[in-house]
């Protein structure tokens, strides 16, 4: 079945220092891909997403990037603050009905 | 807004014993759906509702129902739980189904043993 893979698993930054999770899926024709944030004891909460006609899309210090191409697509976290600490979730669409597919998850760290 | 919630919080079942999990949200959304959270695993769909009166299975909708009798209500039952079970279950709703944002309930924790 379609999947989609996420890498690291863990991912540990210095405070101010950058964040880049990267993701990679199988369904050529997914069309759309969310990012989620879930802190502890909480349900998962959108934080940028972008669609197949577009390569980058930036939201202040969060931007993600998107190779169709090659089926990756990454979240880049730019001076990254002790908030930023939580897990995050990619996903992709597939489908007549765009269920999303979930990557297993990365728990960013962010180091005082 | 309470947004979407979700009751219980916490649950622990004997196998074979029969729950209903209950999502409500306040945002007149069409769409509505289960998941459940697995350690490594991410978030699988159990189950999901493009409309009140309709529902649709997921990626693991084995050992699942659901109804969805009010646009505002969806609930998830488990007839017979098994130790497999064991999971945190998430309710979401999104106001489409192509390329909408999801928005999650806090999750219910449930054991079977």
């Amino acid at each position: 079945g379609e999947n989609v893979e996420q890498h690291p698993s863990t991912l540990s930054v210095q405070e101010g220092d950058s964040a880049v999770i990267k993701c990679t899926y199988s369904d050529s024709a997914s069309n759309y891909f969310p990012w989620y944030k879930q802190e502890l004891g909480k349900g998962p909460q959108l934080i940028i997403d972008i669609r197949s006609n577009v390569g980058e899309k930036k939201d202040q210090r969060i931007a993600v990037t998107l190779n169709k191409t090659a089926k990756h697509f990454s979240l880049h976290i730019t001076e990254t603050q002790p908030e930023d600490s939580a897990v995050y979730f990619c996903a992709a669409s597939i489908g007549s009905n765009y269920q999303l597919i979930w990557g297993a998850g990365t728990k960013l760290i962010i180091k005082p | 807004n309470a947004g979407v919630t979700q009751t219980p919080k916490f649950r622990v079942l004997k196998t074979g014993q029969s729950m209903t999990l209950l999502c409500a949200q306040d945002m007149n959304h069409e769409y509505m759906y289960w998941y459940r959270q697995d350690p490594g695993m991410g978030l699988r769909l159990i189950h999901y509702s493009v409309g009140e009166g309709t529902t649709a299975k997921g990626e693991v909708p084995d050992g699942y129902n659901v109804s969805r009798l009010k646009k505002q209500n969806f609930l998830l039952g488990l007839e017979s739980a098994a130790p497999s079970q064991t999971s945190v279950y998430f309710c979401a709703s999104s106001y489409s189904l192509q390329g909408s944002e999801q928005y999650f309930g806090p999750g219910t924790r449930l054991t079977v043993t």
